[in-house]
């Protein structure tokens, strides 16, 4: 089955210093892939879709400054959390479509703590 | 725009009882719809999906769901619960139309006791 990966699972960092975190399709290619983030014992809030060779479009309230996305290549996409603070920690999960019933597959998640 | 409710924050079933997460959806043509589970500071793995082709979707791990358009429902069940089944439960809806986009509904933690 189609594997997604992401790095790091867990990152703490100090409030102000910025932290990336890769989604990585690692037997298929997605043109496409999203950013997820949930909040303890709640859903996932979907951030942004992260579109190869273009821009990002983002969900509403998602400041994007603050959440800066790229998708590099066909297989692998980064969100860069700028300047954090501690209400930015958080679960941040990716997924990638594949098939035609847009069925996602998503990474294990990256918990980041800011201290 | 579409939607997804699922009823019930919390379901607790003793082991070996049926299991049914209720999920409702909100859309102007039927969609795909899905069921996905995830475990503690895990990601999410699909469960089942419906995408047409049959009204009663048989999953992963001994659940099924039943699309019934006329209640726009799609409800989980499994016969009988297992401990391991103790997990979060989030029921999702996406547009034919394409883009990909997928709506999660709020979750139901399943509880399982001995």
């Amino acid at each position: 089955g189609a594997v997604v990966s992401q790095h790091p699972s867990r990152v703490i960092c100090k409030s102000g210093t910025s932290v990336k975190i890769e989604c990585r399709s690692l037997d298929f290619q997605a043109t496409t892939m999203f950013w997820y983030r949930q909040f303890p014992k709640q859903s996932l809030m979907l951030m942004a879709t992260s579109n190869e060779g273009s821009k990002a479009t983002y969900e509403q309230g998602v400041e994007k400054d603050k959440f800066l996305i790229n998708h590099a290549s066909l297989t692998l996409s980064t969100l860069t959390v700028t300047s954090a603070h501690p209400e930015d920690s958080s679960f941040y999960i990716c997924s990638a479509p594949r098939g035609g019933a847009n069925e996602q597959f998503f990474g294990p998640g990256t918990r980041l703590t800011v201290l | 725009a579409q939607s997804v409710t699922q009823l019930g924050s919390h379901v607790s079933v003793s082991e070996g009882a049926l299991v049914l997460l209720r999920c409702n959806y909100s859309s102007s043509v039927p969609p795909y719809l899905f069921w996905y589970v995830q475990y503690p500071n895990q990601g999410l793995q699909l469960l089942l999906k419906y995408t047409s082709a049959a009204t009663l979707v048989k999953g992963i791990n001994g659940f099924e769901a039943e699309f019934k358009k006329s209640e726009t429902s799609f409800h989980l069940t499994k016969p009988s619960a297992h401990m391991s089944d103790a997990a979060e439960y989030f029921c999702a809806v996406s547009d034919r139309g394409g883009g990909f986009k997928t709506i999660f509904g709020a979750g139901t933690r399943l509880f399982v006791k001995a």
